[in-house]
């Protein structure tokens, strides 16, 4: 079966320091992958999406990036964090073409001081 | 661009009850589906029950239900026999079938309170 895997589950970090979360997929091939934020009290933000190893596209404009050195593997990055950055970071893959919805990760709550 | 709207920020209803939340959505497509998503206290996004929109019959999944209405781009969705443990934010979503890549757009989400 397939499983996701995000971590960590929970960081602090300071103003201007680096970041990197993790996200990586079991039991499955070529998956879409993505990477949403979900902001306090507020609906899911779409950041990132990736339909292959080094195909990363880009949803809105921000501090952070992504990248996808393996096909299972989905990292998200920062070389400066901002305070705006702290959030909620979810993680989700899907079928290549499929539409059977998105399975979601347990979460990264980020915090930014 | 699809937008997916959620009026109802918060909801509560009685343990055994039955309670409908409501979502609204705008496309000018006529092949997509919809989702419902739960996500508990715990923030594990759940997914509860997906509507394909080519289909007349309303999906339905053990408690869960929608009444999807095409023309009015109405998708809500119907909790019966309400138990504490349906106590969390709900999400409805759209997607559109594109390629390679299908996108999820989400709504704002609902909380809901299932009061003993």
């Amino acid at each position: 079966s397939q499983t996701i895997h995000q971590w960590p589950a929970t960081l602090v970090q300071p103003v201007g320091s680096p970041l990197s979360l993790e996200c990586t997929v079991e039991g499955t091939s070529n998956p879409n992958l993505y990477w949403y934020r979900q902001a306090a009290g507020r609906g899911l933000q779409l950041l990132f999406y990736s339909i292959g190893i080094g195909q990363i596209s880009s949803e809105v404009p921000q501090n952070l990036s992504a990248s996808r050195p393996q096909d299972r593997q989905f990292i998200l990055s920062s070389k400066k964090l901002l305070l705006s950055d702290s959030g909620f970071y979810l993680c989700a893959w899907s079928v290549r073409r499929g539409h059977g919805g998105y399975t979601f990760g347990s979460g990264t709550r980020l915090t930014v001081v | 661009a699809q937008t997916v709207t959620q009026s109802q920020p918060e909801m509560s209803v009685q343990e055994a009850e039955t309670v409908t939340l409501s979502c609204t959505y705008d496309t000018s497509e006529s092949n997509y589906y919809l989702f419902w998503y739960k996500q508990p206290p715990s923030r594990q996004m759940i997914l509860v029950i997906r509507q394909e929109a080519y289909k007349q019959q309303n999906a339905t999944e053990n408690r869960f239900s929608v009444n999807f209405q095409k023309a009015a781009k109405s998708f809500s969705l119907k909790i019966s026999d309400s138990q504490l443990g349906d106590t969390a934010m709900y999400f409805c979503a759209f997607m559109k079938p594109s390629g390679a890549n299908s996108k999820l757009t989400f709504g704002k989400g609902i909380t809901l309170s299932v009061r003993p």
